[in-house]
Formats: structure tokens, C-alpha cells, sequence
């Protein structure tokens, strides 16, 4: 079975700032994938990034970008340049193949609240 | 174009009724799943269906069917509702069978809410 840990259940930051949100994980499985996705209040679903587990390079989409590090099982979201748009809950989520069919398997969430 | 589009938005019924939730995805993708988001914003799964056939089926009373006509839609009806059962339901698609290497597309969800 695969598990998702966010540790943090709240962050604060300043507009314009950088944030990380701490993601690790577990799974016996040696091909998986990573996912951040990003559900403002108004409740859809937004992809944000992903991480394969043999990619070499951490993922980056614009302003964010995937601390990736293996050995240690975590999968840190950074946002950079934080916008007031960006205040919203962020899951960190798994998938494996096999019988698990790509399912994803969420974290608890972080809520990020960015101040003006 | 509405990638995962699901019917209703909102959902407000009593306890004991019956009711279906519709999903279509217009993406192509193969795989399609359910998952149910209670009142502490967690997200689990609850069924997934590849190419009209069920794959997944946690551990999700039997008063919850889903049904996949085709495999661009994947509906869900519930039986006799209850009030544990009030939540966002997501409908999601993707291309990540058999190789876990692409995002899974969600609707917007439906809010159930039982009386």
C-alpha cells in the first residue's frame, strides 16, 4: 500500500516570497509517480506538477517545482514568487501501476495563505 | 471544451432516497475513477474503471454502483442514501494504466448533501 504524509496542515506566507510545502511518502514500489494538485475554495481539482520516480531532474512548471529526493522519500512542493492567488489547500498524492491501476493516494493536505 | 464534466454540481436530498451523479471526459484517456472528499478535505478512491471495466472497487458499501456505458463516461448511483454519505465526489480521468506517468484530469465534483 502506498502512503502520502503532509506534516504541515497550515503555511503562511508573504506575497512574492517562496514557500515549500513538505510532502514524503511510502511505497514498495520502485515505478511510481508524484502529483501536486492545488484546490482553491472555489473546490475543482488543479494539476500542478509530477514527478516520475526514475526522472533524474526535479520537475519544474512555471512558478513551481518539485524538490525530489529519493533516498529520503519526499517530494517538496515549491511555490516561487508567491501570488494572492496561490492561497488554496495543496495535496501531494502517489500513483503506482500493477493492480493499483494508477490510482492516486492523497496526503491530508496543506492549506497555504498568502498575505499582501 | 469541458475536459471531466460532471451532473450536478449540487446535490440536496433526504435520507433514504436514491440518486446518481453523471461524469463524461471528452479527453480520450481510458481509465476513469470515483473518489469521495468527506468534510476534512481527504480524498479517497473508490472506484476506477479501464475501458468500461471495473478495477477498482475499495471497500465502498454496496449501495454505491457505479455503471461505465462507454468508456468516456462513468456514472454513479447510490441507494438509500445516508447522512454519512454527504460529501464531494470527483469524478477523474487519465491515461495511467498501465504506467503511473500521467495526471489525472478531474471534474469539478458534486456536492452531496444529505438532509
Amino acid at each position: 500500500a502506498q502512503k502520502i504524509t503532509q506534516t504541515q496542515p497550515g503555511m503562511f506566507v508573504q506575497e512574492k516570497e517562496a514557500v515549500t510545502l513538505d510532502c514524503t511518502y511510502d511505497t514498495s514500489d520502485q515505478s511510481y509517480g508524484l502529483f501536486w494538485y492545488k484546490q482553491p475554495s472555489s473546490g475543482e481539482m488543479i494539476f500542478l506538477i509530477y514527478q516520475g520516480s526514475y526522472d533524474e531532474q526535479n520537475a519544474t512548471e512555471g512558478r513551481y517545482s518539485l524538490n525530489f529526493q529519493k533516498a529520503r522519500k519526499s517530494a517538496n512542493l515549491v511555490i516561487s514568487a508567491s501570488q494572492l492567488g496561490d492561497s488554496a489547500m495543496y495535496f501531494c498524492a502517489i500513483a503506482v501501476g500493477g493492480t493499483s491501476y494508477g490510482k492516486l493516494t492523497f496526503g491530508q493536505g496543506t492549506i497555504l495563505t498568502v498575505h499582501p | 471544451d469541458t475536459a471531466v464534466s460532471q451532473t450536478p454540481k449540487y446535490l440536496v436530498t433526504q435520507m433514504g432516497n436514491d440518486k446518481s451523479i453523471k461524469c463524461e471526459q471528452n479527453l480520450g484517456h481510458d481509465t476513469m475513477y470515483w473518489y469521495k472528499q468527506d468534510s476534512k478535505k481527504f480524498l479517497k478512491i473508490m472506484f476506477s474503471y479501464n475501458n468500461k471495466e471495473l478495477i477498482i472497487n475499495e471497500t465502498v458499501p454496496n449501495r454505491f454502483s457505479p455503471k461505465s456505458p462507454d468508456k468516456a463516461h462513468l456514472n454513479l448511483h447510490i441507494n438509500s442514501l445516508e447522512l454519512g454519505d454527504s460529501a464531494v465526489y470527483f469524478c477523474a480521468s487519465s491515461q495511467n494504466y498501465p504506467n503511473p506517468n500521467q495526471p489525472q484530469h478531474f471534474g469539478d465534483g458534486t456536492r452531496l448533501s444529505i438532509l
